[in-house]
């Protein structure tokens, strides 16, 4: 089983859609979590980190769900902008592990 | 300030050759890390350091050797290139006063093709 999940997608949205990626995680000690966002062919990039209570960020929220062990990542109102490839990060004392990535193009 | 960056952006090597890639970032961070990311594989850590004159393994560690003699650098070597290491390597740090779970800067990655 790997140590983090994601649905691949693609996701293709229209502009001004909500769209939400899940992230599963395999170890329960796993300490913290982040999004980061890949545009094609470039480095990743922070997006936001994820606390237990939820967080949002304009039109981004994150949400931690330990119980069931997931990460989730909720666009509100999708720019064209948006397009790229969403990674969930989890790590621990001694590790970090990245999911393989979510893919999304908004359509116009 | 340059944030993170790797050298060299893009080459080819023939299997058996060796070659070391440069990370250098000007941030002061104490943490740093290479890895390697391919088509459905998502990124994987190769090797990380803790801090100058410190290298530990991560998930993929094998075929690959690192070296942290100054703060500022990351050096990642590879000593008999083989096809399976084709792939885009990624160098990040970070200023880790918690670790592994602190936030990561990213270099804008090296394409490295073995033939």
């Amino acid at each position: 089983r790997k140590e983090v999940e994601q649905d691949p997608g693609p996701f293709n949205v229209p502009e001004g859609a909500t769209v939400a990626f899940n992230c599963t995680y395999s170890n329960s000690a796993s300490q913290s979590f982040f999004w980061y966002r890949q545009d094609c062919r470039k480095e990743p990039k922070l997006l936001m980190s994820v606390y237990s209570s939820g967080n949002e960020d304009g039109r981004f929220t994150a949400q931690l769900n330990r119980a069931s062990q997931y990460i989730s990542l909720l666009i509100r109102d999708s720019k064209l902008s948006d397009s790229a490839t969403y990674l969930c990060v989890v790590t621990g004392a001694n590790n970090l592990f990245f999911g393989t990535g979510t893919r999304l193009t908004v359509i116009p | 300030n340059a944030g993170v960056t790797q050298t060299p952006k893009f080459r080819v090597l023939k299997t058996g050759q060796s070659m070391t890639l440069l990370c250098a970032q000007d941030m002061n961070h104490e943490y740093m890390y290479w890895y390697r990311q391919d088509p459905g594989m998502g990124l994987r850590l190769i090797h990380y350091s803790v801090g100058e004159g410190t290298t530990a393994k991560g998930e993929v560690p094998d075929g690959y050797n690192v070296s942290r003699l100054k703060k500022q650098n990351f050096l990642l070597g590879l000593e008999s290139a083989a096809p399976s290491q084709t792939s885009v390597y990624f160098c990040a740090s970070s200023y880790s006063p918690r670790g592994l779970t602190d936030t990561q800067y990213f270099g804008p990655g090296t394409r490295l093709t073995v033939l």
